[in-house]
């Protein structure tokens, strides 16, 4: 499975929207990203996934661009509850075995 | 609806003592099963995974086994705990058959002390 570079960490404003970048230079064409995200002494939780168009649901909008080598989650208008460490994940495997790396800590500040 | 449990939530086990942690998830046939674990300010570790019944696959060497005896059941043991043995164990579940998304429990953190 391909390898992902995020930032380690990342500050955001109570109600703006808060973009999360993801490197994933080495994907290949039958890979999926996936975006998780852990808030604290809880399990992880799926927020979205793409293969190459842009994807939205209630959570986030993911945009991956015309190479797949990068994608950036979006969460359009962040609130105290979206503190947490987001993972980008990207997976082959059919049995959705997942390996997360050491993720983006996001802090939303009132 | 799917649902996953995982017990128990705490758990203070002496160095050189045996450990059993139990998840069930209901609601869904034949999924693929993880164990995972974080320690202290680390990241999530992928421990076992399991396709099927007596079908267990190890990530990492450890003093930890798995096992699932039964479809929606899956155990975590150890004969003899040590220190590091520490940390947030997750259990988490999968539809099989093609790519979807993990469903985690709510975790045990285990103490070695």
């Amino acid at each position: 499975d391909a390898k992902t570079t995020q930032p380690p960490s990342m500050d955001c404003a109570e109600g703006r929207a808060a973009n999360l970048p993801c490197n994933h230079s080495t994907i290949s064409g039958n890979e999926y990203v996936y975006w998780y995200r852990q808030i604290h002494s809880q399990g992880p939780q799926y927020i979205i996934h793409g293969l190459k168009n842009n994807e939205t649901n209630e959570m986030a909008s993911l945009i991956i661009t015309e190479d797949r080598k990068s994608s950036t989650l979006i969460l359009p208008h962040a609130t105290l509850r979206d503190t947490a460490v987001y993972y980008c994940i990207v997976i082959t495997d059919s049995w959705g075995k997942l390996q997360f790396g050491a993720g983006t800590q996001v802090v939303v500040t009132p | 609806s799917q649902t996953i449990h995982q017990w128990p939530a705490t758990l203070v086990q002496p160095v050189g003592s045996p450990l059993s942690l139990e998840c069930t998830v209901e609601g869904t046939s034949n999924p693929n099963l993880y164990w995972y674990r974080q320690a202290a300010g680390r990241g999530l570790q992928l421990l076992f995974y399991s396709v099927g019944i007596g079908q267990i696959s190890s990530e990492v060497p450890q003093n930890l086994s798995a096992s699932r005896p039964q479809d929606r059941q899956f155990i975590l043991s150890s004969k003899k705990l040590l220190l590091s043995d520490s940390g947030f164990y997750l259990c988490a579940w999968s539809v099989s058959g093609y790519y979807t998304e993990a469903f985690f429990g709510q975790g045990t953190r285990l103490t070695v002390v």
